[in-house]
């Protein structure tokens, strides 16, 4: 099956500094991948759809100064958590679509990355 | 805003029990159905995908679609301690080119 990468899988940081995950689709290519958060015993919450070469498309509410995606290759998607804050404590999880299959294509996530903001 | 909904649970079945999973969907264009497991920590993985009306089995997993009703379960034969989790049901949007997902069910299996 396809698999999707998180990294890093843990990170602590303090207050005020951004904090970078990357999320890479190894073995296939994906023109959209798609980035949750997930706080504890919480359903998931879509924040953004990242498209290669363009803009990210943000859900309702998730602040797009705060949460920077870059999608620059078919492959790769970053998200910067910028000046974290607490409360930006969470798991942040990315999915992937494969660009070559049709209608119905699987996402796949990645195994998700944990922040703690102290 | 189109909508999949699964009741939150728990679900609580005892071992070697069938345990039934369900979920609707709004969006009438949704034409692919997924479900994924998530055990507590960590990222969903998933199980089973349906397109057409019907069954759909895999190992102890079958997948119901029912497009008419807008209706999609998940049936686990057998069900162990380990299957304990929650399971997300998820459906296409109209543009066939992201998912839909609903808040998931928790399923709890006693030994």
């Amino acid at each position: 099956g396809a698999v999707v990468s998180q990294h890093p899988s843990r990170v602590i940081c303090k207050s005020g500094t951004s904090v970078k995950i990357e999320c890479r689709s190894l073995d296939f290519q994906a023109t959209t991948m798609f980035w949750y958060r997930q706080f504890p015993k919480q359903s998931l919450m879509l924040m953004a759809t990242s498209n290669e070469g363009s803009k990210a498309t943000y859900e309702q509410g998730v602040e797009k100064d705060k949460f920077l995606i870059n999608h620059a290759s078919l492959t790769l998607s970053t998200l910067t958590v910028t000046s974290a804050h607490p409360e930006d404590s969470s798991f942040y999880i990315c999915s992937a679509r494969d660009s070559n299959g049709g209608r119905g294509e699987t996402q796949y996530f990645g195994p998700g990355t944990r922040l703690l903001v102290l | 805003q189109k909508e999949v909904e699964q009741n939150s649970g728990p679900l609580s079945v005892p071992e070697g029990a069938i345990a039934s999973l369900n979920c609707t969907y709004s969006d009438r264009g949704s034409q692919s159905f997924f479900w994924y497991r998530q055990y507590s920590g960590k990222s969903p993985e998933l199980i089973m995908f349906i397109y057409s009306n019907g069954d759909k089995e895999d190992g102890r997993f079958t997948a119901q679609l029912n497009k008419a009703s807008q209706y999609v379960s998940l049936l686990i034969r057998d069900s162990q301690p380990s299957d304990s989790a929650t399971y997300l049901c998820a459906g296409d949007n109209q543009a066939g080119t992201a998912l839909i997902f609903g808040k998931g069910t928790t399923l709890s299996v006693s030994s």
